[in-house]
């Protein structure tokens, strides 16, 4: 069964820097793609940041390019977001999903609150 | 504002069929699958339609995706009472290099 578990997540003050984590069991993880993907409280689905399953190839939104930085290590089937410079507007549930192939996002995990405030 | 176009709400009856639509442009849903996901309160989403109209496992057949040009459409036919929550589209832009997700629609069950 694929399980994504993340964790990390915490209160943080304005420009700090907080790193997540997603912990993959259940499937060959350096096979899949992987995303963070965020949902403030009462808004909608942002996507954030895309890492092949190599990790050689890496996107960004906007919104969070040259201040979060996504990796991966397979040999712990880990997936990582190092968050800096965080600002309110941050505060969010933050999933990990896999993409299986054709299916994108098929796989989420139960997601890990961040709060950004003084 | 998201650059894919939802609306904010859809509802239809017990038994009754609805669509929800997603716009967008010739960078995303012109030239790329559509996705279709469902949330329910306090949950992850949940993969309902890939590459526009095919269905995971598991995913009942009321549940049908199309598109056509810059838009695609999720019909939910036979509603039920569980159905009520909410739904996002989304679809990869060639131009942004970016996932790009829907402002999702919530659906009420009247």
């Amino acid at each position: 069964e694929v399980q994504l578990v993340e964790s990390g997540g915490n209160l943080v003050q304005p420009g700090g820097s907080l790193r997540l984590s997603c912990a993959a069991s259940g499937f060959t993880f350096s096979s899949f793609e992987m995303n963070w993907v965020r949902q403030a409280p009462g808004k909608g689905l942002e996507w954030i940041s895309y890492i092949s399953g190599s990790g050689s190839t890496i996107y960004y939104a906007d919104s969070v390019k040259g201040r979060f930085t996504i990796s991966r290590d397979n040999a712990k089937n880990s997936l990582y977001l190092q968050m800096n410079s965080l600002r309110a507007e941050d505060t969010a549930v933050y999933y990990c999903a896999a993409h299986s192939s054709g299916l994108k996002f098929a796989y989420w995990g139960q997601g890990t609150l961040v709060t950004v405030s003084s | 504002q998201s650059v894919l176009t939802q609306p904010p709400s859809a509802s239809g009856t017990p038994g009754q069929g609805v669509t929800i639509s997603c716009s967008g442009s010739s960078s995303n849903i012109g030239s790329n699958y559509v996705y279709w996901y469902q949330q329910l309160p306090g949950t992850a989403p949940k993969l309902l339609i890939y590459r526009s109209n095919q269905r995971p496992s598991g995913v009942p057949d009321r549940f049908s995706g199309s598109k056509s040009g810059t838009s695609a459409s999720l019909a939910i036919s036979g509603l039920r009472s569980e159905d009520e929550t909410d739904y996002y589209c989304a679809a990869w832009d060639d131009s942004l290099s970016s996932w790009l997700f829907g402002g999702g629609t919530k659906l009420t069950v009247l």
